[in-house]
């Protein structure tokens, strides 16, 4: 089945300490990206990437990172979470070039909350 | 900057005709998409429009695109209590990074 996994799907966390949330993609996309979601402000995208070892800041960068190793996975790393972090995330991937509509094929979403 | 807005909430009765609005502001975009998100899910695409169209119809579906005025809009068509979701508009600029509105939470009532 195609589809776009996140993990974990939720994450309960203290300011400071380092976390992963890992995205992997079993359709051979070039593009992949993540967002964040808050009440009254949309999606909005943090980093995206249109290959391997090709990533790019979206609106909201600040305090996050990410890495394209392998084409099926983005990982996203908070260095240092803290509160103003604790949100709802969305990881993204779609195809690139040959015409295609760039539909993006969205995770279920991982919710954060640091305290 | 760029920004993309939508009103927050629209509620219709069911069988009634919803449109939804947004506004963008970057010019350079070449894709312009709706996605529908259901509650607890991710977001799915509804339909999309290239930029140099004005209108695009897919069964209940009606996008209208005027650029001069950076205005998009979505109908839909006969509104069922399952089309009960948020619908965010998006654009997709020039170096493919993607600007979403806020979302409209559409509320349908029977």
């Amino acid at each position: 089945e195609a589809q776009v996994t996140q993990n974990p799907r939720y994450l309960i966390t203290v300011t400071g300490k380092k976390l992963t949330v890992t995205c992997s993609q079993n359709m051979n996309h070039e593009y992949m990206s993540w967002y964040r979601q808050d009440p009254g402000l949309g999606l909005r995208q943090i980093y995206y990437s249109m290959n391997v070892e090709v990533t790019d800041k979206g609106d909201v960068p600040e305090g996050y990172k990410v890495s394209r190793k392998e084409k099926r996975n983005f990982p996203l790393i908070l260095e240092s979470p803290s509160p103003n972090q604790t949100s709802l995330y969305f990881c993204a991937s779609s195809l690139l070039g040959g015409g295609a509509v760039y539909e993006q094929y969205f995770g279920p979403g991982t919710r954060l909350t640091v305290t | 900057g760029e920004d993309v807005e939508q009103s927050l909430f629209l509620s219709v009765r069911e069988g009634d005709s919803s449109v939804i609005n947004c506004t963008y502001t970057d010019s350079s975009s070449t894709y312009l998409y709706w996605y529908k998100q259901e509650p607890g899910a991710g977001l799915q695409l509804l339909t999309y429009i290239f930029s140099n169209m004005d209108m695009k119809q897919d069964q209940r579906l009606t996008v209208l695109l005027n650029k001069k005025d950076k205005h998009l809009s979505l109908r839909i068509a006969d509104t069922q209590t399952g089309d009960s979701a948020i619908y965010f508009c998006a654009e997709r600029t020039g170096t493919y990074k993607y600007i979403f509105g806020t979302g409209t939470r559409l509320k349908v009532l029977a």
